[in-house]
């Protein structure tokens, strides 16, 4: 079993649509959850962060996170195709000194 | 201010060759990430560097692969001699301090592609 599971699409939603990405992890020790956005033949960015338990807000986009069920879920709200990317979920944290990614899920915003 | 760089963006090599990558990161960063990341997987972490030190290059197959970043800047990652399982984007990453919770910003990788 991976320490990071995350389902790989591709996902493709018309314009304006609600998205919701999930990430699942077993390793109860993780404090850090990251989601990055990584265009086609760019480097990844930081898109959310949260620690611990929660959600997170930031104009579109919400990040929560359930660690008694450690499930992580990132939400866009009024997708636009400029959201079409892969978008990596990274958690760390605890014993893990270094962030483990998930393998991403491609996702496209129709227009 | 100025982005992670890295070049070269592309290589091509046959098997058995060398190949080095290069990596600037961003000004006053302390902690460098070298991650490799296969098509359709996430990226791996490499070697991370702490100033000109190394913190963890426990998944760095060292028998291939190589890496160093004299006077805590600039970094090298080698590869001598590739094998076809080494195709990926090599990422370059910095933060500020090396701590899991500080945001890492990545260059754009060198694709690399092993005939």
């Amino acid at each position: 079993q991976k320490e990071v599971e995350q389902d790989p699409g591709p996902l493709s939603v018309p314009e304006g649509a609600i998205v919701s990405l999930n990430c699942t992890y077993s390793n109860s020790a993780f404090q850090y959850f990251m989601w990055y956005r990584q265009y086609s033949r760019k480097g990844p960015e930081l898109l959310m962060y949260t620690y611990s338990s929660g959600n997170k807000e930031d104009g579109r986009f919400t990040a929560q996170v359930d660690k008694s069920s450690k499930y992580i879920s990132l939400f866009i709200r009024d997708s636009q195709p400029s959201d079409s990317a892969t978008y990596l979920c990274a958690m760390g944290g605890g014993s893990a000194r270094q962030l483990t990614f998930g393998s991403g899920t491609q996702l496209t915003v129709l227009p | 201010e100025a982005g992670v760089a890295q070049s070269p963006r592309y290589k091509i090599i046959e098997k058995r060759q060398s190949v080095a990558f290069w990596c600037n990161p961003i000004s006053g960063h302390a902690t460098l990430y070298w991650y490799q990341q296969i098509l359709g997987q996430g990226p791996k972490l490499l070697i991370q560097f702490q100033n000109n030190g190394v913190v963890d290059d426990s998944q760095l197959p060292k028998d291939r692969f190589s890496a160093e970043r004299l006077k805590g800047v600039d970094s090298t990652l080698k590869i001598q001699p590739a094998k076809l399982e080494d195709s990926a984007v090599y990422l370059c990453a910095s933060s500020f301090s090396g701590l899991v919770d500080q945001p890492q910003h990545f260059g754009d990788g060198t694709r690399l592609s092993i005939l």
